[in-house]
């Protein structure tokens, strides 16, 4: 049983176009996050979302756009794609990140390329 | 600005041996600090992580060892083995937990 699955698992895509990529987890857990793992390989926080309120936005331009519909799903919709948006987006789900460690569960990815 | 550097890109050990991976950081007000364990075409899965508070964390093969005068981080797996083979991503944490800033990742080879 999947804990944070992630749909599509590849997406190739003409520049100019507008995609989403589905995350949802069964973990029950109150915060979600998007990742982006560029081609040097640096996992870079995106968005965090605590009880579907976006709590951290770290200067991603407004064609992202995180939507989280209920505590187990955050999606991410991308209009207008760049070649630069080609990358591998990691979706993650925590639970009480201020109380402890916060271990983080990750989804296995979905590797974006923009032609 | 990388805030948490992983100088080595990748490390070779011999089967049974030691691995040790490190890691440094700049900034003072990190949290935790975390592992995490990464094979191809998958998600980074947690490891073992370490409180700032504290200078150990044990958990089986793996130790995670603390030095903040030094502002630095150091993985061991004792003994290692051909399964550990995979990228480790070394992570910090703002107060918080909402934002986890990682390093660039160690490639772990194990060889037979």
């Amino acid at each position: 049983d999947t804990a944070v699955s992630q749909t599509p698992k590849y997406l190739v895509t003409q520049m100019g176009n507008d995609k989403s990529i589905k995350c949802e987890q069964n973990l029950g857990h109150d915060t979600m996050y998007w990742y982006k793992q560029d081609s040097k390989k640096f996992l870079k926080i995106m968005f965090s979302y605590n009880n579907k309120e976006l709590i951290i936005n770290e200067t991603v331009p407004n064609r992202f756009s995180p939507k989280s519909p209920d505590k187990a799903h955050l999606n991410l919709h991308i209009n207008s794609l760049e070649l630069g948006d080609s990358a591998v987006y990691f979706c993650a789900s925590s639970q009480d990140p201020g109380q402890s460690k916060n271990e983080q569960f990750f989804g296995p990815g979905t590797r974006l390329t923009v032609l | 600005d990388q805030q948490v550097k992983q100088n080595s890109p990748s490390l070779s050990v011999q089967e049974g041996r030691i691995s040790i991976l490190n890691c440094d950081y700049t900034n003072s007000m990190f949290d935790y600090f975390l592992w995490y364990k990464k094979y191809p075409a998958e998600g980074p899965t947690f490891l073992i992580s370490i409180s700032s508070i504290k200078d150990k964390n044990e958990d089986g093969r793996f130790t995670v060892f603390l030095n903040k005068s030094a502002k630095h981080l150091s993985l061991h797996i004792v003994p290692s083995q051909p399964g550990d083979s995979a990228v480790y991503f070394c992570a910090a944490q703002e107060t918080g937990g909402f934002k986890t800033i990682f390093g660039a990742g160690t490639r772990l080879f194990v060889k037979a």
